[in-house]
């Protein structure tokens, strides 16, 4: 199995509070996804990383924000947490952003109350 | 943009019956194509996929070839057993219209009975 950990795997907070999600590798490949799950929707893309401090946003960014400062960790934060994202969130790594295989994590169940 | 549309689910067969899940695509430049399943809590993992027109990708069963007059990958098996049940996205990567985004459809439930 690719080494790829999400952090925390289950969370609750409250309306307005910041949250960060971690994305941990140990593979080494360059890409970095964040990925939410929903009903209906499917995978969306929130953002994506193609290197150090090197990221872009996908089609649902809007709320959130991400940094990579070192290959290994990819972050996610919710500035400020509404009840709509309320989601599973899931992280995918890839060796190159091509024909290669995605790896995900194992999800990150976050719950806005 | 790039985009994936896969049919709706859920859809329900018995053990033995042939699958197929509908995947069509829109893109601007030679995408790489994919399916992808994702059991009961768990993440998505790598069914197979395709790179070019014509290829055919296969894994456990499954298979898809990637039609490029068509704009399709559909997803086939000709005997689905119980433990396929699970969900299936289709995807697609175009490094020339996306960038290095990897792009899914909303994905199809599959439940096989018995």
């Amino acid at each position: 199995d690719a080494g790829i950990t999400q952090s925390p795997r289950h969370k609750v907070t409250e309306t307005g509070t910041p949250v960060t999600l971690r994305c941990h590798q140990t593979e080494n490949h360059r890409y970095m996804y964040w990925y939410r799950q929903d009903p209906g929707h499917g995978l969306r893309l929130i953002h994506y990383s193609y290197g150090v401090k090197d990221t872009d946003k996908g089609e649902v960014s809007d709320g959130y924000s991400v940094s990579r400062s070192k290959t290994e960790d990819f972050l996610l934060t919710l500035e400020s947490a509404t009840s709509s994202q309320t989601s599973v969130y899931f992280c995918a790594i890839r060796e190159d952003g091509g024909n290669t295989e995605a790896f995900f994590g194992q999800g990150t169940r976050l719950t806005v109350v | 943009g790039d985009s994936v549309t896969q049919m709706e689910g859920p859809v329900t067969l018995s053990e033995e019956a042939f699958l197929t899940i509908n995947c069509t695509y829109t893109a601007t430049g030679y995408p790489s194509l994919f399916w992808y399943v994702q059991y009961p809590g768990e993440g998505l993992q790598l069914l197979l996929k395709a790179t070019k027109a014509d290829d055919k990708g296969s894994n456990k069963g499954f298979e898809a070839t990637y039609r490029k007059e068509t704009t399709s990958f559909h997803l086939e098996k000709g005997s689905v057993q119980v433990s396929d049940s699970a969900v299936y996205f289709c995807a697609l990567s175009d490094p020339v219209d996306s960038g290095y985004a990897l792009n899914f459809g909303k994905g199809t439930s599959l439940l096989v009975t018995p």
